[in-house]
């Protein structure tokens, strides 16, 4: 089962609008992650926050963790059509084996 | 570096056939990763080995289902015999701290 849940499952927006996506995990955490995957391809890596902190900046990319809410938000700003992919978190699970665990994914469409 | 490479892209098999998934990790990379990626289940970490040892299958979904990593440089996931509940895209990923995944391309199988 998934450890992570996105929302919203789907999102479209116009070219340089931002785009908000929700991830909500179920167990405590050592870290958490933001991938993308583009249609057809692998997942890329864009971000990874650690439980002790609540913001971290990459270029257009803001990610905050609330790990009291057990949730996280990637923020995206000033989109490209470029951007338009899938969209998933990925958590560890605190304790025992470390395994990264992804969500179900927001897939995110671009309008130029 | 190439990236995680994955072969074959495509594999069409009949069910009942055996089927084998190659992955050839990056370099230096001590932790390797199979997922699988369904629109039903989303994406599913099967095992994952360190330093070639598998650490935790317990996502292996049935005895069919077998994976090895004879030596730091290449892994196989097999399904013997195949069915076609098992056709999704097959992932494999590395990373150099079982945080940060590196994702290869993955292999899209598909099971008449």
């Amino acid at each position: 089962s998934q450890q992570g849940e996105e929302d919203p499952q789907a999102l479209s927006i116009q070219e340089g609008e931002n785009a908000t996506m929700n991830c909500s995990y179920k167990t405590s955490i050592n870290n958490l992650q933001w991938y993308r995957q583009n249609s057809g391809r692998g997942l890329v890596h864009l971000i990874l926050i650690r439980s002790n902190e609540r913001e971290k900046h990459s270029g257009r990319l803001r990610v905050t963790l609330d790990t009291s809410k057990k949730s996280s938000s990637l923020l995206i700003t000033a989109s490209r059509a470029a951007d338009t992919a899938s969209y998933f978190c990925a958590t560890d699970l605190s304790g025992g084996y470390q395994k990264v665990t992804f969500g179900t994914g927001t897939k995110l469409q671009v309008i130029p | 570096d190439a990236g995680v490479i994955q072969s074959p892209r495509h594999e069409v098999t009949e069910m009942g056939q055996e089927v084998t998934l190659r992955c050839k990790p990056i370099s230096g990379h001590d932790y390797l990763f199979w997922y699988r990626q369904t629109m039903m289940r989303g994406l599913e970490l099967l095992i994952y080995f360190n330093n070639n040892v598998p650490i935790d299958d317990s996502g292996m979904p049935e005895d069919r289902f077998s994976a090895k990593m004879p030596n730091a440089s290449f892994s196989t996931l097999k399904i013997q015999p195949s069915e076609p509940r098992d056709s999704a895209v097959y992932f494999c990923a590395s990373s150099p701290d079982n945080e940060k995944l590196f994702f290869g391309s993955g292999t899209q199988l598909s099971v008449l």
